[in-house]
Parts: structure tokens; C-alpha cells; sequence
């Protein structure tokens, strides 16, 4: 599974894009890249999933650039709520379901 | 409500006692996971099953943890003999199947407490 890197904290204000980049230098022909975001006291819930490009859907963007080595969790006009813990994770489509999650960025969004 | 569910949401016990844990997954989910979550962590992966089969344990799980899915639908989590190192958030999971593996859905977790 390729090992990702994301920045440990990240602060923003309500009503700002928020972007929260991962590095997955390793990543494989057949991985794809995973976002999850967990709140306080609860289980990670999954956000979006692509391969290359750009996915869109009601809650975020991702954006992969062509060589795949990174991408971008784009989430438009944050607020408060979106205060939260993003994980993202790299590994492929025929995987056991094993997620491997790491420490995250933790989003702090101020008023 | 047709989430994932588990029961108790917390539970504080002595050391040395053993702790059943139980989680409903959503209903036509065939997999189901176990995480283990530790304060300032991201989960870290127990074991799955594919139906009543269980298909993969960790290393984390040690011989004193022991998980069922009996008829393929709810499954429990034993801790046998607990050690403080066990105070953790454990967290069920659950996928439609195995083509949507990365798509999973996460309980609430139960907060154990080793005291």
C-alpha cells in the first residue's frame, strides 16, 4: 500500500475553499486515492473516491493531477461544521478492505 | 435509521475482566469490519469478514481478542483478560460487498475504558 503524507493541521475561516493536499509518491497503476472525514466521537465517513483527474461531488472536489504522485481534497465554502479530522488514503480497487488510515489533517475552522 | 450500529457506546471495566462488544451493520452489507481507534490516531484495521466468514486478523489482534459473525449479519468483539493498553475506541464497519471496499460505513464506536 503506497504511504501517504498530509499536512497535520490546517486552519481556515468560515466561508474560505479549503485545500488539503497528500503526497502518495509510491502510488501503484491500480491504487486509488480515498478521502474520509471523521468528527469528534464518530466513525470516519467516507467522502469521495477517484482514479485521475477531477471528481466532484456534493460534499467535495478531488483533484489528481497526471503523474498521481499527489492530490487534492477540495472543500468549497467551509464552515464550522466541517471542523473535522480528513484522512486520506491510498491503495487499490481489489484490496480486502483493509483501510490504512494515518494521523489525518485536522481542519479547524474559525468564525 | 439503517446505519451501522453498535452497542454498548461506552464501557468502563477492570482490568482482568473480558468485554463483549456488538455491532449491526446495515443490512445488505455482506462485509464487515473491526477498526481500533487510540486519541490522536486514525483507526487502525482489527479484522474483516466476507459474510460469517472471517477473512483477515491483524497482528493487533492478540489471542486474548476474539470476533464473531455467526450467521453473517451482526458480529461481536470479545476482549478476554483486559489490559489497560485496551482502553481504545473500537469501531464496526460494514461494505455493500467486495467491489466497494473503499466505500465503507462506520458506526458510532464503543469507548472502552480499562480502569
Amino acid at each position: 500500500l503506497a504511504k501517504t503524507t498530509q499536512p497535520i493541521s490546517m486552519d481556515s475561516y468560515e466561508g474560505q475553499e479549503v485545500n488539503i493536499t497528500c503526497s502518495h509518491n509510491n502510488i501503484a497503476t491500480n491504487d486509488y486515492i480515498t478521502w474520509y472525514q471523521q468528527f469528534p466521537s464518530q466513525g470516519p465517513r467516507f467522502i469521495i473516491q477517484g482514479y485521475k483527474t477531477k471528481v466532484t461531488n456534493e460534499v467535495a472536489s478531488l483533484f489528481i493531477p497526471a503523474d498521481r504522485k499527489s492530490s487534492t481534497l477540495s472543500l468549497p465554502r467551509v464552515s464550522l461544521s466541517d471542523t473535522a479530522v480528513y484522512y486520506c488514503l491510498v491503495g487499490r480497487s481489489s484490496n480486502t478492505g483493509k483501510l490504512i488510515f494515518g494521523q489525518g489533517t485536522t481542519l479547524q475552522v474559525k468564525p | 435509521d439503517t446505519g451501522v450500529s453498535q452497542d454498548p457506546r461506552h464501557k468502563i471495566t477492570k482490568r482482568g475482566q473480558n468485554v463483549t462488544f456488538r455491532c449491526d451493520p446495515i443490512s445488505e452489507h455482506n462485509r464487515l469490519y473491526w477498526y481500533r481507534q487510540t486519541l490522536g490516531q486514525g483507526p487502525e484495521f482489527l479484522t474483516y469478514f466476507q459474510n460469517e466468514a472471517q477473512l483477515e486478523k491483524s497482528r493487533l489482534l492478540s489471542d486474548r481478542f476474539s470476533a464473531e459473525r455467526p450467521k453473517g449479519s451482526f458480529s461481536t468483539l470479545e476482549i478476554q483478560r483486559t489490559e489497560q493498553g485496551d482502553s481504545a475506541m473500537y469501531l464496526c464497519a460494514s461494505s455493500l460487498d467486495q467491489t466497494r471496499v473503499w466505500e465503507q460505513y462506520f458506526g458510532p464506536g464503543t469507548r472502552l475504558t480499562v480502569t
